[in-house]
């Protein structure tokens, strides 16, 4: 399965901590994108890199990709109130279809 | 810009009944998606539609059946509901199935079978 596996499932940290979240896969990719998921509402895409690159940067959102390890990691810093929400990768290989993982549960508590 | 819009927001529906959910995007593109989500699966693609007038199966296809009715409408028929179908069902759409392929999402159709 090309589905990347997410880890933590959940993760509560308090507010202005620094939050990670990793994500592992199997496969080889074309791009790898994280989304963002407020509860009850749909996802929001936040940051693509690409199979060539090792690190981006937009706002407080830090990612990284490992492809020999085939890991990618993503980071929030100085977590917010508003930052609560669920975070998805999401892989694009050979297929071309994407291919969501199960997410990481993220509570930034006051 | 409304981006995707979905219809209906929340449905209840008997086993076996019908039901068509609706999908519009307003942003030009080509690729068209339609995903569930259940607690603990993440989203699971059901059915795609990478260009207008070309539809194939996703990940969880069975019991489903989808229309891309022009290049902006994409709907998903349940022909006759089953409660293992209940779940929230998201369309989303992106300028083209290759690429880039940043995903525009709705805000969700909520579905329970009884």
């Amino acid at each position: 399965s090309q589905q990347g596996e997410e880890d933590p499932q959940a993760l509560s940290i308090q507010e202005g901590e620094n939050a990670t979240m990793n994500c592992s896969y199997k496969t080889s990719i074309n791009n790898l994108q994280w989304y963002r998921q407020n509860s009850g509402r749909g996802l929001v895409h936040l940051i693509l890199i690409r199979s060539n690159e090792r690190e981006k940067h937009s706002g407080r959102l830090r990612v990284t990709l490992d492809t020999s390890k085939k890991s990618s990691s993503l980071l929030i810093t100085a977590s917010r109130a508003a930052d609560t929400a669920s975070y998805f990768c999401a892989l694009r290989g050979g297929a071309q279809k994407l291919v969501f993982g199960q997410g990481t549960r993220l509570t930034i508590n006051p | 810009n409304a981006g995707v819009t979905q219809t209906p927001k929340f449905q209840v529906l008997k086993t076996g009944q019908s039901m068509t959910l609706q999908c519009a995007q307003d942003m030009n593109h080509n690729s068209m998606y339609w995903y569930r989500q259940d607690p603990g699966m993440g989203l699971r693609l059901i059915y795609y539609s990478a260009s207008e007038g070309t539809t194939d199966k996703g990940e969880v296809p069975n019991g489903y059946n989808v229309s891309r009715l022009n290049k902006r409408e994409f709907s998903l028929r349940l022909e006759s509901a089953a409660p293992s179908q209940t779940s929230v069902y998201f369309c989303a759409s992106s300028e083209a199935i290759s690429g880039r392929g940043e995903l525009f999402f709705g805000e969700g159709s909520r579905l329970t079978v009884l």
